[in-house]
């Protein structure tokens, strides 16, 4: 049991767009602007894609995008090229310097 | 360029003890704060400790907390993580990240090692 819910996984088309769901509490996600989003390829390092809900490390392309509303925060990714296939995991910074992740949500490019 | 490089996984009996090292370069590693962040096999991340650039903060995840000891040696850019009484549930890759702060904890990890692979088996 995570603190923070994903979808198991999601699927999507080349070309297509795909948001990935993260959904925590007031005392995290909703309360603080601190949720950041790792992709990890299988056998790899999880890579930051986002942090800070919305900002994009340099290097990152910017088919990737973040938000968020409420307690849930959401990873967009545009035109899906068959290399975003990957897990991908949310975290966010929650208290007394403790930080939490998703479950993790396997991304399916068809 | 950022390097985070473990070691120190290997195959450990149930009640024994195990450190990891993580050797930093290409960054000021006596200025940033650094994480031990897990994943069991086929499981998801779970974050486990944070020591900060001067030591004077560490925290920890309950799964280690009184098991785990986080420490850091700014000499020779070397994080560290002693783990003690093993579960067979301790058995993950131990990955260290580099936290994104700057003399201060920041909120999410920049840079991440590739791991090092801890085996809790009788």
């Amino acid at each position: 049991h995570s603190a923070l819910t994903q979808p198991a996984s999601v699927s999507g088309s080349p070309g297509q767009s795909i948001t990935i769901s993260c959904t925590g509490t007031s005392s995290y996600v909703g309360g603080y602007n601190y949720v950041s989003w790792y992709q990890q390829h299988p056998g790899k390092a999880p890579k930051l894609m986002i942090y800070d809900v919305s900002n994009r490390p340099s290097g990152v392309s910017n088919r990737f995008s973040g938000s968020k509303s409420g307690n849930t925060a959401s990873l967009t990714i545009s035109g899906l090229q068959a290399e975003d296939e990957a897990d991908y995991y949310c975290s966010s910074y929650t208290s007394s310097s403790t930080w939490v992740f998703g479950g993790g949500t396997k991304l399916t490019v068809l | 360029q950022v390097q985070l490089v473990e070691s120190g996984g290997g195959v450990v009996q149930p009640g024994r003890s195990l450190r990891l090292s993580c050797a930093a370069s290409g960054f000021t590693f006596s200025s940033s704060g650094m994480h031990w962040v897990r994943q069991a096999p086929g499981k998801g991340l779970e974050w486990v400790a944070v020591i900060s650039y001067d030591e004077n903060i560490k925290s920890y995840a309950d799964s280690g907390k009184g098991r785990f000891t986080i420490s850091r040696d700014n000499s020779k850019n070397t994080l560290y993580l002693q783990m003690n009484s093993l579960r067979a549930e301790d058995t993950a890759v131990y990955y260290c990240a580099k936290d994104a702060g700057w003399l201060r904890l920041g909120d999410y990890f920049d840079y991440w090692g590739q791991g090092t692979l801890v085996t809790v088996s009788s």
